[in-house]
């Protein structure tokens, strides 16, 4: 059974910095690009960012370029956020998600989420 | 980017009726084209693929219809656990942008 597993959200002040981390299983980690997709309360879905399988490629929303830095850790069948120069506007569930059976973008399995507030 | 517009933004319909929600690509993305259903305080599940093709496990009632820039979501009979957000999803390209969403209340 595929399972993903957010953790390390939290409340962070405006400026700050957070890394969040993706654990997963019942797949072959390695073998699949994982991406990140955020909802701000009350709002729609927003794609994030995505690292190719061999983190060969990596890819940013505009909104967070130069913000965040996605990462994975295939060993560990891990994937990974680090956020910096965090502002309000990046509040939100932010979920891990992937693609395996039905074509690449295609995200078949999604996280639970972990909720991250920016405030002061 | 290519930009997703989905309408309406919300409806409310009564149980057994028939369901339908379009999104519309800023340009042509041929059938990757994707619908999601999310219920609050989960994550979204997978419904249609490549525009047309049922998700394992989703009831029948569920289509999907289109090609190029216009999509449809079609709920054949509408039943009380489709309260729920609907949102479409281009796949032709990174980054992969979802539309605004569709908000289905049951009157």
């Amino acid at each position: 059974e595929v399972q993903l597993v957010e953790s390390g959200g939290g409340l962070v002040k405006p400026g700050g910095s957070l890394r969040l981390s993706c654990e997963a299983s019942g797949f072959t980690f390695s073998s699949f690009a994982m991406q990140w997709v955020r909802q701000a309360p009350g709002k729609g879905l927003e794609w994030v960012s995505s690292i190719t399988s061999s983190s060969s490629y990596v890819y940013y929303a505009d909104s967070v370029k130069g913000r965040f830095t996605i990462s994975r850790d295939n060993a560990r069948n891990s994937l990974y956020l680090q956020m910096s120069s965090l502002r309000a506007e990046d509040t939100a569930v932010y979920y891990c998600a992937v693609a395996i059976s039905r074509g690449d973008g295609v995200f078949d399995f999604w996280g639970l989420g972990t909720m991250v507030t920016v405030s002061s | 980017d290519i930009q997703m517009t989905q309408s309406p933004s919300s409806l409310s319909a009564s149980v057994g009726d028939r369901v339908t929600i379009t999104c519309r690509a800023s340009q042509s993305i041929n059938n990757y084209l994707n619908w999601y259903q999310q219920k609050p305080g989960k994550a979204p599940k997978l419904l249609i693929y490549a525009a047309s093709s049922l998700q394992s496990g989703v009831p029948l009632r569920f289509s999907g219809s289109g090609y190029g820039t216009d999509f449809t979501l079609t709920i054949s009979s509408l039943q009380p656990e489709d309260f729920a957000t609907y949102y479409c999803q281009q796949s032709y390209t990174t980054p992969r942008t979802f539309g605004q969403g569709t908000r289905v209340e049951i009157k």
